[in-house]
């Protein structure tokens, strides 16, 4: 069955230091969604992709966030420099275009910031 | 941000029960989800829903659009050991998604 994969599941860090987070999505899904989940609460939309471009980023916090998907593929989150509340789960998620209310999601990277 | 709030927070229950929960928002959504959430994994989307006063069945679960468009509700009929997660709604009045808070749900055998 086709996942969403995501790379590594669990990363300590220290603040300041930078971090990446990694996302393969379901092969033929166009649209792919990064969501940070802090524990307790629901996942919060960062960005958006449509293939290679961004659609919705509007919740990213760009000071220190970046998010690419050069070839519309695969896709890498960044952090620098990490902060203390920066600290929860990382999802990535993928569609069909034009079907995103019917998201998939990875397992998720779970990130601490010492 | 849309605020959806989920009720109740956290429900414990004897196996076998029925367990019902549910989501407000404060404007009108085009679009109704439900997801399951496990422990160090992502959520697993349950049930879609699209149009308003919508009822949808996936084997034990039952889940409504409410008419008004702004509520949704979600039923789990004699529950089992492994219905143990988080149930999150989740809804879109535009384009973009936002999940609810949150149903944290233990069952004891």
């Amino acid at each position: 069955e086709a996942e969403v994969a995501q790379s590594p599941r669990y990363k300590i860090t220290e603040k300041s230091q930078a971090v990446a987070f990694w996302c393969d999505p379901i092969s033929g899904h166009a649209t792919l969604y990064w969501y940070r989940q802090i524990l307790g609460q629901g996942p919060e939309l960062l960005v958006q992709f449509q293939d290679e471009s961004v659609v919705d980023d509007s919740q990213l916090p760009k000071d220190r966030f970046s998010a690419e998907r050069l070839k519309g593929v695969d896709s890498t989150l960044k952090i620098q420099p990490a902060e203390l509340g920066d600290s929860a789960m990382y999802l990535c998620a993928s569609s069909l275009e034009g079907a995103d209310n019917e998201q998939f999601f990875g397992p998720g990277t779970r990130l601490t910031v010492l | 941000g849309q605020q959806l709030n989920q009720s109740p927070q956290s429900m414990f229950i004897q196996e076998g029960e029925d367990v019902s929960m549910n989501c407000t928002s404060s404007s009108i959504f085009n679009t109704w989800l439900w997801y399951k959430q496990e422990p160090g994994e992502g959520p697993v989307l349950l049930i879609a829903l699209y149009k308003a006063g919508e009822l949808t069945s996936n084997g034990r679960l039952t889940a409504q659009f409410g008419i008004t468009r702004k509520d949704s509700f979600l039923n789990i009929s004699a529950s089992i050991p492994s219905d143990v997660g988080i149930y999150f709604c989740a809804g879109q009045p535009g384009n973009q998604f936002y999940f609810g808070t949150g149903t944290s749900l233990t069952v004891i055998p």
